[in-house]
């Protein structure tokens, strides 16, 4: 059972490059999120999805895209790059979206921009 | 909209102390509260949750969280750690009844314990 899966697990950019982040859960999750971890600020929301085809914003959306086509994937993208986006990334995923039930994480994805 | 604190943010002890990391949230209602636990280099995994019922609730790996309600508080104890147990610590919260876009992390506590 592979759970909540990220790749790639680290990549360099370019400021004003962009790039996907692809995460993928084979649990059947109706609620998927994408986190980024910064040093003494722990997690915050970029966006999540409630199911396929329903998308909003979280706490700190600006300069991320996303899209949810099936209920696996959703992937996170980044429009161009800028420094202020080096973190870590993480992808959740929820069997509901009323936060009765814990996330499961993916393994993280570590992106610098330069 | 909710916040919550942890208060220690690196915490040093030595194999077989006890630990005690504390977690205090702000919101009135009903919560769901979860200790999510980073080891280094991996991704967070869920030490323990409270939902409702008993506020003791005992977790994985020998860990246990009490829900104190008047205090709004939901600390993290272990009786003896290990130098296994080095890693990072979140509190979280989300409200019950409520949606899971607003689980809200603690900024981490970095536990390291000197073997």
């Amino acid at each position: 059972n592979a759970g909540v899966t990220q790749t790639p697990k680290f990549q360099v950019l370019k400021t004003g490059q962009s790039m996907t982040l692809q995460c993928a859960q084979d649990m059947n999750h109706e609620y998927m999120s994408w986190y980024r971890q910064d040093p003494g600020m722990g997690l915050r929301l970029i966006h999540y999805s409630v199911g396929a085809g329903i998308t909003d914003q979280g706490e700190v959306p600006n300069g991320y895209n996303v899209s949810r086509s099936t209920t696996e994937d959703f992937p996170l993208r980044l429009l161009s790059a800028a420094p202020s986006q080096t973190s870590v990334y993480f992808c959740a995923s929820s069997p509901d979206s009323l936060g009765n039930q814990p996330q499961h994480f993916g393994d993280g994805t570590r992106l610098s921009i330069l | 909209a909710q916040s919550v604190s942890q208060h220690n943010h690196h915490v040093i002890l030595s194999e077989a102390a006890s630990l005690e990391l504390g977690c205090n949230y702000s919101y009135g209602g009903t919560v769901n509260l979860f200790w999510y636990v980073q080891y280094p280099g991996q991704h967070l995994q869920l030490l323990l949750k409270y939902f409702s019922g008993d506020p003791l609730v005992k977790g994985i790996k020998g860990f246990e969280a009490e829900f104190i309600k008047s205090k709004f508080s939901f600390n993290l104890r272990k009786p003896s750690v290990q130098w296994s147990d080095t890693a990072e610590y979140f509190c979280a919260v989300n409200p019950g009844g409520g949606s899971a876009r607003q689980l809200t992390f603690g900024s981490g506590t970095q536990l390291t314990v000197l073997p």
